[in-house]
């Protein structure tokens, strides 16, 4: 099983609260993990990924960060949150030499 | 600039009616290349992919993608279009370099009249 346990579902956090989404997966260890955020019109943006644990690349500059404390791990954090930070959260895992990729339920952010 | 571009922010089409999204991609090597279909509520499902042979990709749900090198174009096809098709679509790639990253276009929202 690939699953990808996301929580939580839903967040309502006023500015300038620090954020903490936490993603864990199952099966193949050491897999490539990700952290999308879709914004309203905007897609799929690929914030962080990660290949291993303690290694993270961001792909945009932002008020997030991302750590990968422990193998099937991913957490994404913020100090203070921004209005802007409002949106659905992904976690994604890549799986196999098939390019398949697996994707959390994700949550959903809003800032007040 | 490498990027991924779906034009076609809303898209309506009737019930029954054929349906082509466009997406068009800039990198140097050709990318391997994927649709997405989210509905509402719904997390990310996969439609198709394409990494190499035929450009003819068949899919799930009567869906499928036609890979044209010469115009840089990854578009999907549905020849009869079903309530139930209306979501919203990703076209996503993952570049040829490294780290299996899959990068998504903006999206494209079908509509679907009865």
């Amino acid at each position: 099983s690939q699953t990808i346990h996301q929580w939580p579902a839903t967040l309502v956090q006023p500015v300038g609260s620090p954020l903490s989404l936490e993603c864990t997966v199952e099966g193949t260890s050491n897999p490539n993990l990700y952290w999308y955020r879709q914004a309203a019109g905007r897609g799929l943006q690929l914030l962080f990924y990660s290949v291993g644990i303690g290694q993270i690349s961001s792909e945009v500059p932002q008020n997030l960060s991302a750590s990968r404390p422990q193998d099937r791990q991913f957490i994404l954090s913020s100090k203070k949150l921004l209005l802007s930070d409002s949106g659905f959260y992904l976690c994604a895992r890549a799986s196999g030499s098939n390019y398949g990729y697996t994707f959390g339920s994700g949550t959903r952010l809003t800032v007040v | 600039a490498q990027s991924v571009t779906q034009p076609d922010i809303h898209i309506t089409v009737s019930e029954g009616a054929s349906l082509e999204l466009r997406c068009n991609y800039s990198y140097g090597a050709t990318p391997y290349l994927f649709w997405y279909v989210q509905s509402p509520g719904q997390g990310l499902q996969l439609l198709l992919k394409y990494f190499s042979g035929d450009t003819l990709v068949q899919g799930i749900k009567g869906f499928e993608a036609e890979f044209k090198r010469s115009q840089s174009s990854f578009n999907l096809r549905k020849p009869s279009v079903h309530w139930s098709d209306a979501a919203e679509y990703f076209c996503a790639v993952v570049p040829s370099g490294g780290y299996n990253k899959l990068i998504f276009g903006a999206g494209t929202r079908l509509a679907v009249h009865p």
